[in-house]
């Protein structure tokens, strides 16, 4: 059972333009959730992250926002730019649980320049 | 750069070899995991070490086997394994196993079993 989901596998996004990657989750215990960027034959790299305590989380071009009523959160990149190009993963976490992260499935955004 | 690094980069081995995979990091970070990565899907956990003492194993065969020799170093020792766990194998850190805090990636061990 997928706790978290990106139900897009792929994005295509003209550069300049906004980038918008979204993720469900279905449990409501989450409270902390994250998003990481991989490029290929690197690790996930941590980006943003956002407490439940928000609705809003803001670091220069990435912005997370969390809707806890639908268990839903997105990452907008404003403006997006070629090095963008990678997979984005959604996680997430309950606090002071040792299960630590929930990742989701990925998406993998391509900035078109 | 990435502060969590992995070493080998890439490991061929045979099925009846025994290796070891080292990550490590000078973060003071007192949670260390390793995961296990396939093509196209996200990281599994694998193990959590917190404080030096294992605290998670995802049910994880034995012939994976890991060891935390001090607060910055975390292996991974490998003995008869099979050709799907052929992956990509990640470690990450963390200041503490409960904390709300990002988990940092090194950039992994490409492991191929012939």
């Amino acid at each position: 059972d997928q706790q978290v989901k990106q139900n897009s596998p792929s994005l295509s996004v003209q550069e300049g333009r906004i980038s918008i990657l979204n993720c469900d989750y279905t449990n409501s215990m989450f409270d902390y959730f994250l998003w990481y960027k991989k490029y290929p034959a690197e690790g996930p790299t941590f980006l943003i992250s956002i407490s439940s305590i928000k609705d809003k989380n803001e670091d220069g071009r990435f912005t997370v926002f969390l809707n806890k009523s639908a268990k839903h959160l997105s990452l907008h990149i404003v403006p997006s730019q070629p090095g963008d190009s990678a997979v984005y993963f959604c996680a997430a976490k309950t606090t002071g649980s040792a299960r630590q992260l929930t990742f989701g499935s990925g998406t993998q955004l391509t900035v078109l320049p | 750069d990435t502060e969590v690094t992995q070493t080998p980069k890439h490991l061929v081995m045979g099925m009846t070899n025994k290796k070891s995979l080292k990550c490590e990091q000078h973060m003071g970070h007192r949670a260390m995991y390793w995961y296990k990565q396939k093509a196209k899907k996200p990281p599994e956990l694998m193990f959590v070490y917190s404080y030096e003492k294992l605290s998670i194993n995802e049910s994880v065969p034995s012939r994976f086997s890991p060891e935390c020799p001090n607060s910055s170093l975390l292996n991974l020792h490998l003995h008869a394994l099979q050709p799907e766990d052929s992956a990509l194998y990640l470690c990450a850190s963390s200041q503490g196993q409960g904390r709300n805090q990002p988990q940092h990636f090194g950039d992994g061990t490409r492991l191929s079993i012939l």
